[in-house]
């Protein structure tokens, strides 16, 4: 499968702490994006990061990307409970434009 | 406006139904997308529409059959569903940069 892993499955934290999500891929890519989704809802677009960057910042989320390991981390900085959804990377290959591969995802529990 | 908006939000029929999810968006976005989703799962692509030509079919059942009237619609027939095709049915739209704006879904049940 081509489907990207993400670890951990789940994470709980509490307010105002950090939480880190990895997401490792399997193929050359031309960006690698992060969704959010809350429960049944659909999916929001946090931050898009090009093959060519290795850092990027978006208020308190920061997501880097490492090429020569297929792998990507999303930072969110003091975390509020508002922050609890679920969070996907996803990626496009280099030939197949407009087919986006999700992880299989990191659900992020922050208790106020 | 940068909605795309997905009716009806939620969905119930039978395996003989023949029903029809739909899609819009505003923002001239030339591609557009229908993803599967189960409980605890990523999205799954099923169909991705550019400049309102099918592009990408990822060998999905023809139970389902999608339609792009124009650049702004996008529809899912359904006919003969199966009881584990219940998800949700989540419609997305891009423009070249690739991010992807998703809809909020149509949670359907196949009774």
């Amino acid at each position: 499968s081509q489907q990207g892993e993400e670890d951990p499955q789940a994470l709980s934290i509490q307010e105002g702490e950090n939480a880190t999500m990895n997401c490792s891929y399997k193929t050359s890519i031309n960006n690698l994006q992060w969704y959010r989704q809350n429960s049944g809802r659909g999916l929001v677009h946090l931050i898009l990061i090009r093959s060519n960057e290795r850092e990027k910042h978006s208020g308190r989320l920061r997501v880097t990307l490492d090429t020569s390991k297929k792998s990507s981390s999303l930072l969110i900085t003091a975390s509020r409970a508002a922050d609890t959804a679920s969070y996907f990377c996803a990626y496009a290959g280099g030939t197949s434009y407009g087919k986006l591969t999700f992880g299989q995802g990191t659900i992020l529990t922050v208790h106020p | 406006d940068t909605e795309v908006t997905q009716t009806p939000k939620h969905l119930v029929m039978g395996m003989t139904n023949k029903k029809s999810l739909k899609c819009e968006q505003h923002m001239g976005h030339r591609a557009m997308y229908w993803y599967k989703q189960k409980a605890k799962k990523p999205p799954e692509l099923m169909f991705v529409y550019s400049y309102e030509k099918l592009s990408i079919n990822e060998s999905v059942p023809s139970r389902f059959s999608p339609e792009c009237p124009n650049s702004s619609l996008l529809n899912l027939h359904l006919h003969a569903l199966q009881p584990e095709d219940s998800a949700l049915y989540l419609c997305a739209s891009s423009q070249d940069t690739g991010e992807l704006f998703f809809g909020e879904g149509s949670r359907l049940t196949v009774l």
